[in-house]
C-alpha cells in the first residue's frame, strides 16, 4: 500500500464549479499536510498547508483534514481555467521530520 | 521569499558522460533534496542531505551520487549517464519541520 494515495484523475470540472481533490495516507502519526500545485513543465509550488483537524481557508482554496479517517482534501471554489494543473498531496510522516512523502498527483482540468 | 535555483533548465548529454546538476538555496535551510519526476511515476526521492557533508539515500539512489560541501549547495552527480536517466530533476530545500520549496527543475535528456 502506498503511503500517500491520490486519485490520478484526470478530473474535469466546468468553470465556476467546486473542484474537490482527495488524499489518503497510511501513517496515523503524520503531523503536517501540504498541497502543491504543478503546472505542466514547471516545478511544484506550495498552495496550502494544514496541521489541525478541520478546515483551513485561503481565498478560493480550502484544505480539510480528518486525522481519524486519515484523509486530507483540497476544495477549489469558483474554479478557473488557470487552476488547471496537477495537484500533489504531501505528508510529513512521523518517522522523519526532514522529508515529505508525496502522492502521485491528481490532474485537474477546468473547462471554460 | 525562499529562493532555490538550479544550474540549468535544460541539459542534453550523451550516454556515458559524467553529469553534474547543481542546486543552491539562499535561506540557510538545513535539508536539501534531489528528486526525479517522470510521467505516471510522480516524484521519487534520489538523495537528501540534512547537513553539510551528510547524505542519505532516498528511494532510487542507484546510478547517482551527491555532494554537499557547503550548506547552501547540493550537487547531484550522474557518474555515467544512461538513457533511462532522462527525466525532470527537481531540487528542494526546507527547515526541519517546515515545508519544502522547489527549484525550477532541470530537464535532462541523455542520448
Amino acid at each position: 500500500q502506498k503511503e500517500v494515495e491520490q486519485n490520478s484523475g484526470p478530473l474535469s470540472v466546468p468553470e465556476g464549479a467546486i473542484a474537490s481533490l482527495n488524499c489518503t495516507y497510511s501513517d496515523r502519526g503524520s503531523q503536517s499536510f501540504f498541497w502543491y500545485r504543478q503546472y505542466s513543465g514547471k516545478s511544484p509550488e506550495l498552495i496550502m498547508f494544514i496541521y489541525s483537524n478541520g478546515d483551513k481557508e485561503d481565498g478560493r482554496f480550502t484544505a480539510q483534514l480528518n486525522k481519524a479517517s486519515q484523509y486530507v482534501s483540497l476544495l477549489i471554489r469558483d474554479s478557473q481555467p488557470s487552476d488547471s494543473a496537477t495537484y500533489l498531496c504531501a505528508v510529513m510522516t512521523s518517522g522523519s521530520a526532514r522529508q515529505l512523502t508525496f502522492g502521485s498527483g491528481t490532474q485537474l482540468t477546468v473547462l471554460p | 521569499d525562499v529562493k532555490v535555483t538550479q544550474s540549468s533548465r535544460y541539459l542534453v548529454k550523451r550516454t556515458g558522460e559524467k553529469v553534474f546538476l547543481e542546486c543552491v538555496q539562499d535561506m540557510d535551510h538545513e535539508n536539501m533534496f534531489w528528486y526525479r519526476q517522470d510521467p505516471g511515476l510522480g516524484l521519487r526521492l534520489i538523495y537528501f542531505s540534512y547537513d553539510v557533508k551528510m547524505k542519505e539515500k532516498g528511494d532510487i539512489p542507484e546510478g547517482y551520487s551527491v555532494s554537499r560541501e557547503k550548506k547552501e549547495r547540493f550537487s547531484l552527480i550522474l557518474e555515467s549517464a544512461s538513457t533511462n536517466q532522462t527525466s525532470m530533476y527537481l531540487c528542494a530545500s526546507k527547515r526541519a519541520t517546515d515545508t519544502q520549496y522547489f527549484g525550477p527543475g532541470t530537464r535532462l535528456t541523455v542520448l
